[in-house]
Parts: C-alpha cells; sequence; structure tokens
C-alpha cells in the first residue's frame, strides 16, 4: 500500500523567513503533485514532478523531487502571509487491472506566516 | 473557459439518507475522478470514470456509487448515510485521467 508521509504538519514562520516542507512516499511512483488549498476551498495545482532532479520555481515556491529517496521538498524562500495555506503533496501511480491513475496524498501541512 | 464545476455547494442530510451529488469536468476532459476530504486529512481517492466506464475504485464500501454519462458528467450516490460520510467531496477532471488533475469547488456535506 502506497502511503505518503508530509511534515511537518503545522508551520508557523515569519514574514521573510524560509523552509522546507518534506515529502516521503513508500513506492515507486509516476509523478508528483504539489496542491494547495486554501480554508474552505478546493485544491489549486501548484507543481507536478515528472523525473528524478526535477526542479520547479513559481514566485517563491520551489519543489525538487528525488526519486530514489523517494523523497520531495517544498521550498519557501522570503515567507509572505499571502502563502499561508495548507500544501498537499499527493503522488500519482497507475494501478493494475483497469489501470486507473489514483492520487494518494499526505495529510497536508498548515502554513501560517506571521508578519 | 469554465473549469471543473459541482452541485451542491453545501448540503445536509441525515443518516439513513441517500445523496447525489454532480459534477461537470472542464470541457474536452473525458476523466472525472471522486475524492473524499474529511476535515483535518488530505483528500481520499473513491471512484475514476473514463469514457463512462469505472476505471478505479478506493477503498470505499458498497454504499458509494458513481457513473459518468455520455456528456462526461459525473454523480456520486452515496446511500444510507452515516455520521462519518461528511466530508468535502472533490470532482477531478483530466483529459484520460493520466494526466494533472483539476479539481472543482467541492460539495460539503454534513450528515446530521
Amino acid at each position: 500500500e502506497l502511503k505518503v508521509e508530509q511534515n511537518p504538519l503545522f508551520l508557523s514562520m515569519q514574514e521573510g523567513k524560509n523552509y522546507t516542507i518534506y515529502c516521503n512516499y513508500s513506492t515507486t511512483s509516476d509523478r508528483l503533485y504539489w496542491y494547495r488549498q486554501d480554508p474552505g476551498k478546493s485544491l489549486e495545482s501548484l507543481f507536478v514532478l515528472l523525473s528524478n532532479g526535477a526542479v520547479k520555481q513559481e514566485g517563491r515556491l520551489m519543489a525538487s523531487l528525488d526519486t530514489k529517496a523517494r523523497l520531495s521538498t517544498l521550498h519557501i524562500t522570503a515567507a509572505v502571509h499571502d502563502l499561508s495555506a495548507t500544501y498537499f503533496c499527493a503522488v500519482d501511480m497507475k494501478h493494475s487491472g483497469a489501470g486507473s491513475y489514483q492520487l494518494t496524498f499526505g495529510k497536508g501541512t498548515k502554513l501560517s506566516v506571521i508578519p | 473557459d469554465a473549469g471543473v464545476t459541482q452541485s451542491p455547494t453545501h448540503l445536509i442530510k441525515t443518516r439513513g439518507q441517500h445523496v447525489t451529488l454532480r459534477c461537470s469536468p472542464i470541457s474536452g476532459h473525458k476523466s472525472v475522478s471522486w475524492y473524499q476530504q474529511v476535515l483535518g486529512q488530505g483528500p481520499q481517492f473513491i471512484f475514476q470514470y473514463y469514457e463512462k466506464e469505472e476505471r478505479g475504485r478506493g477503498n470505499f464500501p458498497d454504499r458509494f456509487s458513481a457513473r459518468q454519462f455520455p456528456n462526461y458528467s459525473s454523480e456520486l450516490n452515496v446511500n444510507a448515510l452515516l455520521l462519518g460520510d461528511s466530508a468535502l467531496y472533490l470532482c477531478a477532471s483530466s483529459w484520460t485521467g493520466e494526466e494533472t488533475q483539476y479539481f472543482g469547488p467541492g460539495t460539503r456535506l454534513l450528515v446530521l
């Protein structure tokens, strides 16, 4: 059974500081995603990482993937209040049989950026 | 272009009742997936449909069923509701189910 673990689950950081969220997964995966969720809202796709060593950046967020270590990181640079949200990593794996792709999510990291 | 749409946005039911949730995918997308997100947790996979055929089912009881229509919209049905079914139900669409899934706003179900 595929397991996805994120840490930390809660993160309070000051504006202007840097921090990293970690995502470990237990079996080989086809793709890894990072999503953002604001309170009471749906999921917004941030990044999709397809191969070992993949790095993607958008604004103050940078995501990377190490498939050998089964580890992805989401690095936050010079945090601002607008980044406060819950961040999920999700692993996409094709299941045999019907051939469906199923996203398995971590529990999420609730980020609060304090002025 | 409209994104994934879901209806209703909120719903209150009592134990034992039945509920139907609806989803319209992004235009051109032929695959729809359903997820359940309990408060404080990550979403859990329920079903995936592609071209009206069920492609995958998560670890949910038979009280949960779904279908996809010729226009690729989808319904999720839950029978004999339990308190534990209270959650945000998310629908996601993609071209074939093998690419990035785009999520709708969700239906928040409360079972009393």
